[in-house]
């Protein structure tokens, strides 16, 4: 059974930097990348960007470009998404998701997410 | 950045019956690369199409997708008490990738 498990809910103070986790098993890690997506409180979805756990490549959405780093550790199976100079609207539920990215970009598509991550921004 | 407007905004129906849902995109995007997901209160995203119209792993036949260059649609041929959702499209054709901003199917 294919699983993402993500870390536990954070609160943070505006200014400060969130690191979320998302845990995979089930899978070989590194022939799949992990992509991060968000929703705010009552919110359509944000896509933030993606890390392919194959190769280390990302792709950020340029919203976030300066402001977030994603990682893989393909030891643990473990990708990070660290989120930095939080504002009160980054609060949100944030999601992993894999996708295979070693077969091209027909197979983009995000099969299987994380049951989400909630960020509160408040001073 | 492409743009995708779903319609219609909310969407109420009875079980039983056929739901429509539109996704119409700005621009062009590469050979169709467009999912829809299903989202219920408190839970991830769900994905039910790929490809425009191939169903993912495990979605029951009820759920079609159709459509190619900027027009899409998904229907649920009859629907089922526990089809009543949020759905949203997403395209993966180009960077950065985007969704719709979503269609409520509520029961009427």
């Amino acid at each position: 059974q294919v699983h993402l498990v993500q870390s536990g809910a954070e609160v943070k103070k505006p200014g400060a930097s969130v690191k979320v986790s998302c845990k995979a098993s089930g899978y070989t890690f590194s022939t799949y990348a992990i992509s991060w997506v968000r929703q705010a409180p009552g919110q359509g979805l944000e896509w933030m960007g993606w890390i392919s756990a194959y190769n280390g490549n990302t792709n950020y959405a340029q919203k976030f470009q300066g402001r977030v780093t994603m990682t893989a550790d393909t030891s643990t199976s473990t990708a990070y998404m660290e989120l930095r100079s939080l504002r009160s609207d980054d609060t949100a539920v944030y999601y992993c998701a894999r996708f295979s990215a070693a077969a091209g970009p027909s197979y983009y598509y995000m099969d299987v997410w994380g049951k989400g991550t909630t960020v509160t921004v408040s001073s | 950045e492409i743009v995708l407007t779903q319609s219609p905004g909310t969407l109420s129906l009875s079980p039983g019956e056929r739901a429509t849902l539109s996704c119409r995109a700005s621009q062009s995007f590469s050979s169709n690369y467009l999912a829809w997901y299903q989202q219920k209160p408190g839970q991830a995203p769900r994905l039910l199409i790929y490809g425009a119209s191939s169903r993912a792993t495990g979605i029951p036949d009820r759920f079609s997708g159709s459509g190619s260059g900027t027009d899409f649609t998904l229907t649920i041929s009859r629907l089922e008490p526990e089809d009543f959702a949020v759905f949203y499209c997403q395209q993966y054709g180009s960077s950065p990738w985007t969704f719709g901003q979503g269609t409520k199917v509520e029961i009427k």
